[in-house]
């Protein structure tokens, strides 16, 4: 199967800059989620990356390189309700669709 | 609210037993997905269907069992309950078959508890 690796754990300062990375294996890759998921609540979409490169959406931004199987994601200016689970996703071809393989998330946590 | 329903929200039953989970999509979508999620495993893919026809299928036990009705809503049947089944059971879906770059609407969950 498909290791996807993510810390287990951050923590950091509201207002602050935090970046979390996602590693995976390369091979049969077909592009990257990112999710927030509040505790026992549904994950929701945040980005999606098939190119190399930065994708800005307001205060969170995903990169992606494919050639070294790394993406991250950046969250701006931090506030008290970004603290959360954040997921990343990998897909790959399975039968003629793309199924995600999730990461163990990384639980964030925002202090004041 | 992201569009996808299931029902119930939450579930006790006793090992052994048999519960069928149901989950409606987003009106137009023709994918549903089912994941199930655990503290130790976090989110793991079940099984995909796309326009009634399976079309992925994950980790999914042979305990389990899942089909996608002419009006898309979707079921997930789960027997012979386990202590280990005990997860949040999620639906979701998207507008295709999983190409591309479709994000997936997950639904609340089914928080299913067997004691």
């Amino acid at each position: 199967g498909q290791n996807i690796d993510q810390p287990t754990e951050m923590t950091a300062t509201e207002g602050a800059i935090v970046q979390i990375n996602c590693t995976y294996q390369t091979s049969g890759f077909n592009g990257l989620f990112w999710y927030q998921q509040h505790a026992g609540e549904a994950p929701t979409f945040l980005s999606y990356n098939v190119l190399d490169g930065l994708e800005e959406k307001g205060r969170f931004s995903s990169f992606l390189s494919r050639s070294k199987g790394y993406s991250y994601l950046l969250l701006k200016e931090l506030q008290m309700k970004d603290s959360a689970s954040y997921l990343c996703a990998v897909t790959f071809p399975s039968g003629g669709s793309y199924i995600p393989t999730f990461g163990r998330g990384t639980s964030l946590i925002v202090h004041p | 609210d992201s569009g996808v329903t299931q029902t119930p929200k939450h579930l006790i039953t006793a090992t052994g037993q048999r519960v069928t989970l149901r989950c409606s999509p987003r009106s137009g979508d023709l994918s549903v997905y089912w994941y199930q999620q655990s503290l130790d495993q976090g989110l793991q893919f079940l099984i995909q269907y796309y326009n009634g026809e399976e079309r992925a299928k994950g980790n999914i036990l042979e305990r389990f069992s899942a089909q996608q009705f002419p009006d898309l809503h979707s079921e997930l049947n789960l027997s012979s309950l386990e202590l280990g089944d005990s997860a949040l059971y999620f639906c979701a879906s998207s507008p295709g078959t999983g190409t591309g770059s479709y994000e997936q609407y997950f639904g609340p969950g089914t928080r299913l508890t067997v004691t």
